[in-house]
């Protein structure tokens, strides 16, 4: 059981460049999450997932578009790179259980430096 | 919407106690939950409070007033492992899965 794994764990990027983070999760959760961490920033939600299918812009969407072709993969793309987007990429997913915040497992995280 | 507030810095010696205050301000509110997370690791969840009172899971403790709209963690026997982030998170209005966290509170535990 790997719980919610990243790939690739670091990437440099030039300005322009595209990308694209894929997030897994072996624990049969319907609900999966992109954050990015700044320094001082704490965690902030960019897109979402309740289930297979479907996407939801979270907090900070703008530059990042996402799909949940499959239950378990979550991918989150950039399409034209920008310095502003160095950060630090999580993926976490939740059993998405109706009426109870639930306990959001995290991967360990994806280190993106744009230059 | 929702903000929550942390002290950005904690430090405390081995053996001691030390409490991490959060106080938020939702327009409905749906329970505070505490993550840990250790330098360049990932968030790892540590309890949650729905209802006012003290939560005690072993050496961590998680304590809520709703009224106050304000909670704190409380580490016991601190150990140098303890030294990490702790950040607050409480659920956006919006929806009860999706959580908004503080900007952390770091914690430095010395010998």
């Amino acid at each position: 059981n790997a719980g919610v794994t990243q790939t690739p764990k670091f990437r440099v990027l030039k300005t322009g460049q595209s990308m694209t983070l894929l997030c897994a999760q072996d624990m049969n959760h319907e609900y999966m999450y992109w954050y990015r961490q700044d320094p001082g920033m704490g965690l902030r939600l960019i897109h979402y997932s309740v289930g297979e299918g479907t996407t939801a812009k979270g907090e900070v969407p703008d530059g990042y578009n996402v799909s949940r072709l499959k239950k378990q993969n979550f991918l989150l793309g950039l399409e034209s790179a920008a310095p502003s987007q160095t950060s630090v990429y999580f993926c976490a997913s939740s059993t998405g259980l109706a009426g109870v915040p639930d306990t959001q497992y995290f991967g360990p995280g994806t280190r993106l430096t744009v230059l | 919407g929702q903000s929550l507030e942390q002290p950005s810095e904690v430090t405390a010696v081995e053996g001691a106690i030390v409490q991490i205050n959060c106080t938020y301000q939702t327009s409905g509110f749906y329970g505070l939950s505490w993550y840990q997370q250790h330098d360049g690791g990932a968030p790892t969840f540590l309890s949650y409070n729905a209802l006012d009172g003290l939560e005690e899971t072993g050496r961590f403790s998680s304590f809520l007033s709703r009224s106050d709209s304000y909670g704190y963690l409380l580490l016991q026997e601190l150990q140098m492992k303890d030294s990490a982030s702790y950040f607050c998170a409480v659920p956006r209005n919006t929806g009860f899965q999706k959580l908004v966290f503080g900007t952390g509170t770091r914690l430095l535990v010395s010998p």
